[in-house]
Order: C-alpha cells, then structure tokens, then sequence
C-alpha cells in the first residue's frame, strides 16, 4: 500500500513560537504534498500544495510567511507554523501523490494546540 | 464557495441497514472521490469514480455519480458499528491541479 506519516501526531506550544509538522511518504516518492486544515467538525480546506524542487502554491487568502513550506525530498514536505496564535489551534492533515496516480494518500493528522 | 454540499450532514442508522449519503459539487470535474474519516484521525480513501463512470463497487460500497445533475452518492450496504465514521466526498475539478474539493461531510452512526 501507500503510507503517509505525519509527525508529531500532537503537539501543545505556547503562543508565539513555532511548530514544524513533518509529512513522509513511506514506500514511495511523492512529487506533489498537499497540506490541509480542519476546523473541529468541519471539512478539510487546502492550505497549499507543495511540489519537491520549487516553491509551494499557497490558496487564497492563506499566508505564506506564517504557513512555511518546504519539500526538500521526494518523501518529505514540512509544514512550519510560524509565531503561532491560538486562532492557529486545528487539526493539520497532509496528503501525497503517488506518481501520475489520481488518488491522493493521506496522513494520519497533527493536531495543534496552541495556548 | 467552491466545496460541494452534502447530505444529510448527519446520519444515524441501525446496525444491518444500508446507508445512503450523498454529495453535489459546482464545476466540471475529472473524478470523485468518497473518503472516510474516523474521529481525530486521517482519511482513508474508499473510492474513486471517474466522469465517464456513472457506478462503481467495492464491496459493501456503491457509488454512483450523475455528471449532469453534479451529483454523486454513496451507498453502505449491511452496515456495521464499524463503519461509524464521517465520509466526504471529494471532486477533483478539471483544471484543477488535481487539488481536491471537499464537501462538508456526513457523519455517520451505526447503533448496534
């Protein structure tokens, strides 16, 4: 099958600081890494695509310089929160691309609480 | 907004019935996908129906889509307590960078 990791699975911070989440694909490379967010009882909204080489597509109205991402690998993007509010407490979820495949594989979620 | 809408937003069904949730969305899209998501957890991807398609099994599952109505459904059959869990249904739109849409969600609840 085609597994995504997410690390950490949760993390608490304080207000101000900043959080890195990590998306792995583990059995295979993945060009394309999508990032989400869901609200409590709510659905998933794209954040931003990242791409392995070139910068990531961010979605309207998401900031870039708070939402930082990087895909160094082909089996690794990074989502870092940056000085973290608590407005910026949800549920993280990323997803990856298995070559020219349609279905999207997704990682188990990191939830963030920022106090 | 460009998400789709789904119905009913909550579904509370006896163990052994069939379940039916359905989805519309607004653009012309290449495929449609059902996912399902258990409480605090990922997405698990069940299927996966293509425009040229109008139904598609896989197991106790059957989708089906309507390209003209932009409407598709997802059919449990012989429920478990098991499949208690929220589905999404999620388009991929044409020209869309394969970058999902996702309706709202049904939650689904399986009494024993």
């Amino acid at each position: 099958g085609a597994v995504v990791s997410q690390h950490p699975s949760w993390v608490i911070c304080k207000s101000g600081t900043s959080v890195k989440i990590e998306c792995r694909s583990l059995d295979f490379q993945a060009t394309t890494m999508f990032w989400y967010r869901q609200f409590p009882k709510q659905s998933l909204m794209l954040m931003a695509t990242s791409n392995e080489g070139s910068k990531a597509t961010y979605e309207q109205g998401v900031e870039k310089d708070k939402f930082l991402i990087n895909h160094a690998s082909l089996t690794l993007s990074t989502l870092t929160v940056t000085s973290a509010h608590p407005e910026d407490s949800s549920f993280y979820i990323c997803s990856a691309l298995r070559g020219s495949q349609e279905t999207q594989y997704f990682g188990p979620g990191t939830r963030l609480l920022v106090l | 907004s460009q998400q789709g809408e789904e119905d009913p937003q909550a579904l509370s069904i006896q163990e052994g019935e069939n379940a039916t949730m359905n989805c519309s969305y607004k653009t012309s899209i290449n495929n449609l996908q059902w996912y399902r998501q258990n409480s605090g957890r990922g997405l698990v991807h069940l299927i996966l129906i293509r425009s040229n398609e109008r139904e598609k099994h896989s197991g106790r599952l059957r989708v089906t889509l309507d390209t003209s109505k932009k409407s598709s459904s997802l059919l449990i059959t012989a429920s478990r307590a098991a499949d208690t869990a929220s589905y999404f249904c999620a388009t991929d739109p044409i020209q869309g960078a394969q970058k999902l849409v996702f309706g709202q969600g049904t939650r689904l609840t399986i009494n024993p």
